[in-house]
């Protein structure tokens, strides 16, 4: 089945910083790539997502970009505000046919 | 339009207690999953459903039953609650397999 690997377990930026979050999968099947924002004592929220067919996506501050070869995917957050702070989750999944699967999240710190 | 509820929001268990955790969606979605959410650990998924009327398991389903007989809501069950099975639980929806997932508020169970 499909493994997704996440990376860093957490990161401690300054406000107005960029950060990065990696992510890598398994299975050269998966199209889908999905990445989940969770708040304290929330469930995960959508923030973004990019299938297969496109290499980047963009909305506002936040990216994502892929390398279908290199089977990675990546979230970008530019001029990181406090309350991006929040746990993050990548997930990767075969569109119309599984479930996801998801990263073991990372815990992002934005300090003022 | 509520999204996806989960109900009770809290709970404390004895050992060896049962207990059902009713999740509701309104989005007419056909999918339908059951998480654990443990630190480090991720998001775990128990059962799912691809339908009213089915179910199947995920990653970590000993210990769990689950029931879909609405298509808007999904049951899970335990039977024989253990200390191990303290969590948050997570129920979300989706309208077709490996797709964006929708999710609830979560039920934090203790199990003494």
């Amino acid at each position: 089945g499909e493994n997704v690997e996440q990376h860093p377990s957490t990161l401690s930026v300054q406000e107005g910083d960029s950060a990065v979050i990696k992510c890598t999968y398994s299975d050269s099947a998966s199209n889908y790539f999905p990445w989940y924002k969770q708040e304290l004592g929330k469930g995960p929220q959508l923030i973004i997502d990019i299938r297969s067919n496109v290499g980047e996506k963009k909305d506002q501050r936040i990216a994502v970009t892929l390398n279908k070869t290199a089977k990675h995917f990546s979230l970008h957050i530019t001029e990181t505000q406090p309350e991006d702070s929040a746990v993050y989750f990548c997930a990767a999944s075969i569109r119309g046919y599984s479930t996801l699967t998801f990263g073991k999240g990372t815990m992002l710190l934005v300090s003022p | 339009n509520a999204g996806v509820t989960q109900t009770p929001k809290f709970r404390v268990l004895k050992t060896g207690q049962s207990m059902t955790l009713l999740c509701a969606q309104d989005m007419n979605h056909e999918y339908m999953y059951w998480y654990r959410q443990d630190p480090g650990m991720g998001l775990r998924l128990i059962h799912y459903s691809v339908g009213e009327g089915t179910t199947a398991k995920g990653e970590v389903p000993d210990g769990y039953n689950v029931s879909r007989l609405k298509k808007q809501n999904f049951l899970l069950g335990l039977e024989s609650a253990a200390p191990s099975q303290t969590s948050v639980y997570f129920c979300a929806s989706s309208y077709v397999g490996g797709e964006t997932q929708y999710f609830g508020p979560g039920t934090r169970l203790l199990v003494l």
